[in-house]
């Protein structure tokens, strides 16, 4: 079975403070994803990479940035952390072969800024 | 840009009954997957619906893909409080990125 695995399931902050979220997948898959997920909102994925060092920006990268150093591992910083990226936030791991993209999420960071 | 539109966003229904959530989508794709999500924990892939006229079935729930109406639909059968979750559907943005872009999902509740 596919593991995707984030590092912690809550958090807490303060505003201003940098905060690393961290993802590891088990599965050797190529494309990993960051999404945020909010009420009434769904998923909005923030930033996708598709290969070690590789990157893409998702629908809504503003205040966030990411590291992938290593295949199985994909890291979502905040600079500077503020209130309104208090979420729940979802990582995700996919290597499709051809036609099947299914994405395998891990349990979730429930991030609290205050 | 791709909109994804599910209905309805919430749905309590009695044990026993049916009913269908709807998922439309704005541009053409032929590659539509329906998620669940039960309270606290994370997204559980249930269907991969890959070609128009798909039907993929498991115990109570089916969906369907129709790409020329740009519609899948989840159709429950005589429901269970088991199926009490958060459904989403997701359509795949076509292209090498393998984005894909989520409704904002249907909260079910199935009441005894």
């Amino acid at each position: 079975d596919v593991k995707v695995t984030q590092s912690s399931r809550y958090l807490v902050k303060r505003t201003g403070e940098k905060v690393f979220l961290e993802c590891v997948q088990d599965m050797d898959h190529e494309n990993m994803f960051w999404y945020r997920q909010d009420p009434g909102l769904g998923l909005r994925l923030i930033y996708f990479s598709y290969d070690v060092k590789m990157k893409e920006k998702g629908d809504i990268p503003e205040g966030y940035s990411v590291s992938r150093e290593k295949k199985e591992r994909f890291s979502l910083i905040l600079e500077s952390a503020s209130t309104n990226q208090t979420s729940m936030y979802l990582c995700a791991s996919s290597a499709p072969p051809k036609g099947i993209n299914i994405q395998y999420f891990g349990a979730g960071t429930r991030l609290s800024v205050l | 840009e791709l909109k994804v539109e599910q209905n309805p966003l919430f749905l309590s229904m009695q044990e026993g009954k049916n009913y269908t959530i709807y998922c439309n989508y704005s541009t053409t794709s032929d590659r539509l997957y329906w998620y669940r999500q039960d309270p606290g924990k994370s997204l559980e892939s249930l269907f991969v619906l890959l070609s128009n006229g798909a039907v993929k079935q498991e115990g109570r729930l089916m969906a369907s893909l129709d790409t020329k109406a740009r519609l899948s639909t989840l159709h429950i059968t005589a429901a269970v409080h088991d199926l009490s979750a958060t459904y989403f559907c997701a359509v795949d943005r076509g292209g090498s990125n393998y984005k894909l872009t989520f409704g904002k999902g249907t909260l079910l509740t199935v009441n005894p």
